[in-house]
């Protein structure tokens, strides 16, 4: 069964800082991977999903990159601003198996 | 506009009681998901539907309900039986159940009171 996590648990960072969010995963046979963001008490909004042939997804400022023989995605955040303070949680899709969701980064970004 | 919508939003349950959250969906869209938040655990998955008239239990279906009659509705009924209902509770879409895309709708809170 797919087992996911999240490095760090939750990030403190001032305006403009440049960001990495971790995810890893224990089964590498996955169709795509999904990154989502998590606003206090609201669902979720997907960012960037990519596939499995894919190695790096792009949206704006937000970069995803894609290793999957070794179990790892890694969301960056360019320039972050406080509007990006949320929990974001990665959501890997094995084959054969329901979405599983990572336990999410709480990331904050003070003015 | 397309999307899912849950509701309601908040939701107060007093012991013993059954209540039913509501999830619909204009995506066309013909697999449905359900799962529970809870603080600090993820997300849960209750119950999942691959196409209308079928459902399956997913990893914490005890104390659930659900029906899939039509394929923009997937209700989901909290029974008496679930001993600890207190969570957000998060429905999901995707076009098929398979390599695509995940869709949220905005969860409804429930309380026991």
């Amino acid at each position: 069964k797919q087992e996911v996590t999240q490095i760090p648990a939750a990030l403190s960072v001032p305006e403009g800082e440049n960001l990495v969010l971790n995810c890893s995963f224990t089964d590498s046979a996955i169709y795509n991977l999904q990154w989502f963001r998590q606003d206090p008490g609201k669902g979720l909004t997907s960012l960037l999903l990519i596939q499995s042939s894919q190695r790096e997804q792009t949206s704006g400022r937000l970069n995803a990159s894609l290793d999957k023989s070794s179990g790892r995605s890694t969301l960056y955040i360019a320039a972050s601003q406080p509007g990006d303070s949320a929990t974001y949680l990665c959501g890997p899709r094995s084959y054969g198996q329901n979405f599983v969701f990572g336990p999410g980064t709480r990331l904050s970004v003070l003015p | 506009d397309g999307g899912i919508t849950q509701s309601p939003k908040y939701l107060f349950r007093k012991e013993g009681q059954n209540v039913t959250l509501s999830c619909e969906q204009n995506l066309n869209h013909d697999a449905m998901y359900w799962y529970r938040q809870d603080p600090g655990q993820g997300l849960r998955l209750i119950y999942y539907s691959q196409i209308v008239n079928d459902f399956q239990k997913g990893d914490i279906a005890e104390g659930y309900s659900v029906s899939r009659e039509k394929k923009e509705s997937f209700p989901l009924t909290v029974t008496s039986a679930q001993k600890n209902p207190t969570a957000f509770y998060l429905c999901a879409s995707s076009i098929g159940y398979g390599d695509t895309e995940a869709f949220f709708g905005q969860g409804t809170r429930l309380t026991v009171v």
